[in-house]
């Protein structure tokens, strides 16, 4: 099974922070990683997909990169609505895994 | 738009069997997709539980295959979850969610909905 690793497992920052999370996998899932938000209450929101596509009607903020088995999310400028948890999400052979998440939070 | 919302009791006893149920509006289950359950146990991450396209093909986490069925009724455009012999482990909440194609880009989830499993 493959392993993802995210972090960090929480993280401060200031708002207009440049802030990014990077997520790990065992082995190599070509661009098979997504990310979501969760804020506290509500469902999990997909923002990136295929490791570096901004979903539609996502803030031109957010971005993702990466292939192979180091990926990296970014928000460009922290917003005070950016905070959340977030999770990156791989595919291998028909098995879906999620990153323990990072928690974000305003410094 | 489209929505999913779950349904189901929020209360089952140990060694009994969960379900519920998925209803889908604002699309058709049948026209394609495929249609996944994730569960989150309170303060934890999220775990994918299992998924089934459209044609009833289904494929589902190997920790939890043994006692998981996922099905679907396309004639009342929803799919359901059943989970045998749960133990307080299967506490969470549990999401369904439609995702587009096998890699699993979930973009259509559910509310959510908070099992809790006690005697």
């Amino acid at each position: 099974d493959i392993q993802m690793t995210q972090s960090p497992s929480s993280l401060s920052a200031s708002v207009g922070d440049r802030v990014t999370i990077t997520c790990q996998a065992s082995q190599d899932i070509s661009n098979y990683l997504n990310w979501y938000q969760q804020k506290p209450g509500k469902a999990p929101k997909l923002l990136i997909y295929d490791a570096s596509n901004l979903e539609t009607g996502v803030p031109s903020r957010f971005s993702g990169s990466g292939s192979g088995t180091d990926f990296t999310f970014t928000i460009s400028s922290l917003q005070p609505e950016d905070i959340a948890t977030y999770y990156c999400q791989q595919y291998d052979n028909l098995q879906y895994t999620f990153g323990q998440g990072t928690k974000l939070e305003i410094k | 738009q489209v929505q999913l919302q779950e349904s189901g009791p929020g209360l089952v006893k140990p060694s009994e069997t969960l379900s519920l149920t998925c209803a889908v509006s604002g699309y058709s289950i049948s026209s394609g997709y495929y249609w996944g359950w994730i569960r989150q146990p309170p303060g934890k991450g999220l775990e994918w539980i299992g998924s089934i396209y459209h044609s009833g093909s289904t494929y589902y986490n190997p920790s939890l295959k043994s006692r998981v069925t996922i099905s679907v009724d396309t004639s009342k455009n929803q799919f359901s979850l059943k989970l045998s012999s749960v133990t307080a482990a299967d506490t969470a909440v549990y999401y369904c969610a439609r995702h587009r194609g096998f890699t699993a880009i979930f973009d259509y989830w559910g509310q959510g909905t908070l099992v809790t499993v006690s005697s």
